[in-house]
């Protein structure tokens, strides 16, 4: 079955400096790469995904792009800010059907000011 | 609209009892996952319903199980509760391909088995 990997599992980085999270996925047959973010006590929220059939997309500050023949995926988000201080999950598509997902297991971004 | 309401918030329960969540998804959302949510573990996949039949499922054991009534909500039940079932219990709902979307979490059932 798939199995997403996810790194680095935690990150610090200072107030308006780059944040990069990597994911690695191993089915083929993925086609949908969606992150989520969990602010502590909270829900995941949906905050990008991209398809397969697009190598990158972007939203504000927020970015994700997609090497289908590695096989892994990037969330990058410019000018971080406290706010963005959360837990990040990559997950990818699985099923013929691609209706349900493997999660990675998160890394806490951490942005100091 | 509304979101993905889950009931209850909170759940304490003993070893060995049964216990059911509740999940009403967004109006129109025909699809409805659970998710178990630990530290160690992260997001674990439980079972996908859809028009009222599960679609897909997770590597749960069968003390996991739900249902999908022909409103969309769905209950998820666990039997035999274990120390390690305590766990943030999360419902997400989607509409019409996942893929245009994703999903949508509500709050969560955190259950504390004692």
């Amino acid at each position: 079955g798939e199995n997403v990997e996810q790194h680095p599992s935690t990150l610090s980085v200072q107030e308006g400096d780059s944040a990069v999270i990597k994911c690695t996925y191993s089915d083929s047959a993925s086609n949908y790469f969606p992150w989520y973010k969990q602010e502590l006590g909270k829900r995941p929220q949906l905050i990008i995904d991209i398809r397969s059939n697009v190598g990158e997309k972007k939203d504000q500050r927020i970015a994700v792009t997609l090497n289908k023949t590695a096989k892994h995926f990037s969330l990058h988000i410019t000018e971080t800010q406290p706010e963005d201080s959360a837990v990040y999950f990559c997950a990818a598509s699985t099923g013929g059907d691609g209706q349900n997902f493997v999660f990675g297991p998160g890394t806490r971004l951490s942005v100091l000011p | 609209k509304a979101g993905v309401t889950q009931t209850p918030r909170y759940l304490i329960k003993t070893r060995g009892q049964q216990v059911t969540l509740s999940c009403s998804p967004i109006s129109g959302h025909r699809s409805v996952s659970w998710y178990q949510q630990t530290p160690g573990q992260g997001l674990q996949f439980l079972f996908e319903y859809f028009s009222e039949t599960q679609r897909n499922k997770g590597n749960f054991p069968g003390r996991f199980s739900g249902r999908q009534f022909s409103n969309s909500r769905s209950e998820m039940n666990v039997s035999t509760l274990e120390l390690g079932d305590s766990a943030l219990y999360l419902c997400a709902s989607s509409g019409t391909g996942v893929g245009r979307g994703g999903y949508t979490f509500g709050s969560g059932t955190r259950l504390t088995v004692v």
